[in-house]
This record gives structure tokens, sequence and C-alpha cells, in this order.
């Protein structure tokens, strides 16, 4: 089963409108974090956002916020005021915990399939 | 400020060749990951080290082999390699509290022919 599911393969947006891109997740651990990472033509992985699942908040950076319902296993990134720069692939990802032989650790980001955003002038 | 260090950047491979991805790390870092990612898909964990002297298999461990030589650097190993392994290679680092993000080094494009 998919533990991480982002449903839009590509959105469009209009430059200086919002956006939001939408990401559910799989998991019966009680401790978590969520996160978004833009990922430009150029390939490089670049962090945006992070929600940890006992956060009482909706994580903000900047331009992005993180709308976090965690009665709908839902994260959704919502960027405001899209820029041109904004186009790229983002993907959703969830870490949770594991234990192996030396004790328990958190790791593992497991990645959605991504969504094309694509910002029009 | 080098964070997460991996080479060869692009490499092209014949069938049945082996070759050896290097990554290293400079921030301390206990745990570390090797993620590919295909054309147009998300990224696929294929090993990792949670700690020096520990490795794991991820999601798409076969074909390949993994070592953490020291607390920095932990090498990705194409043993015979295949064109279904054409891909993006990305070592990844990271400390191991959930709250903590993963660091990406800049991927390596191979090619396998």
């Amino acid at each position: 089963a998919q533990k991480i599911t982002q449903t839009q393969p590509g959105m469009f947006v209009q430059e200086k409108e919002a956006v939001t891109l939408d990401c559910t997740y799989d998991t019966s651990d009680p401790s978590y974090g969520l996160f978004w990472y833009k990922q430009p033509s150029s390939g490089e992985m670049i962090f945006l956002i992070y929600q940890g699942s006992y956060d009482q908040q909706n994580a903000t950076e900047g331009r992005y916020s993180l709308n976090f319902q965690k009665a709908r296993k839902s994260a959704n990134l919502v960027i405001s005021a899209s820029q041109l720069g904004d186009s790229a692939m983002y993907f959703c990802a969830m870490r949770e915990g594991y234990t192996y032989a030396g004790g328990t650790s958190y790791g593992k980001l497991t990645f959605g399939q991504g969504t094309i955003l694509t910002v029009h002038p | 400020n080098a964070g997460v260090t991996q080479t060869p950047k692009f490499q092209v491979l014949k069938t049945g060749q082996s070759m050896t991805l290097q990554c290293a790390q400079d921030m301390n870092h206990n745990s570390m990951y090797w993620y590919r990612q295909d054309p147009g898909m998300g990224l696929r964990l294929i090993y990792y080290s949670a700690s020096e002297g520990t490795t794991d298999k991820g999601e798409v461990p076969n074909g390949y082999n993994v070592s953490r030589l020291n607390k920095r650097e932990f090498s990705l190993r194409l043993e015979s390699a295949a064109p279904s392994q054409t891909s993006v290679y990305f070592c990844a680092s990271s400390v191991w509290t959930v709250g903590n993000t993963i660091y990406f080094g800049e991927g390596s494009w191979l090619t396998v022919v």
C-alpha cells in the first residue's frame, strides 16, 4: 500500500496566485514527520517545510505553509504568491520510526510520486 | 560548506560492468541513505545505514551492495550493471530524530547501455 499519495500529477497556477498541492499519508506510528521537498529542473532536492505529528500548529516557512489535518491524514502544501521560480517538481515525504539491531531510530523518508507545478506569467 | 558530496556526477556503464558510487557527509550525521529516482517518479530507498556499522535494505535493494566505511562515508556498489539500473542516484544523510530533515547530495546520473 502506498504510504504517501500525491494525486495531482501536474498543477498550473498564475503568477502571484496561491496554489495547494495535495498529500495524504498512511501510518500507524503515532510519531512521524512530514516533509515537502522541491526539485527544480536542475535536479537537486531542496527542503521546504516540516510538520511533526505532535505539532499543534500548522508549519509555515515564508511563502510556504503546510495544511496539516491529522484525522484525515493529509498534509497539503500551500504556496502563496506564486513566482515563476516556483515551477518545479514537489514531493511530499514521511519519516517514521523504525527499530534496528542497535535500537530505535527515525529515518527512511518515504516519498510520494510528486506533483509538477507550472507557474504561468 | 560541502554538506553531502557524491561522486561521480555522471557515468555511462556497459551491461555487466561494475562500479561504486561514493558518498561523504561532513555534518556528523548518524544516518545515511541511498535513493534512486526514475524519470517522473519519486525517490525510492535502496539501502540505508542508521549508524556506523549497520546497514539495512530499503525498498529496492536487488542488484546493489553498500558499505558504511566510517561515519562520514557510505558507498553504493553495482556488481553487474543492468539497463534497469539506469537512474539518478541520491545519497542523503541525517541525524536520527524524527524532526530533522534529510539532506541530499546533488545526484549521480547513471546510464547503463
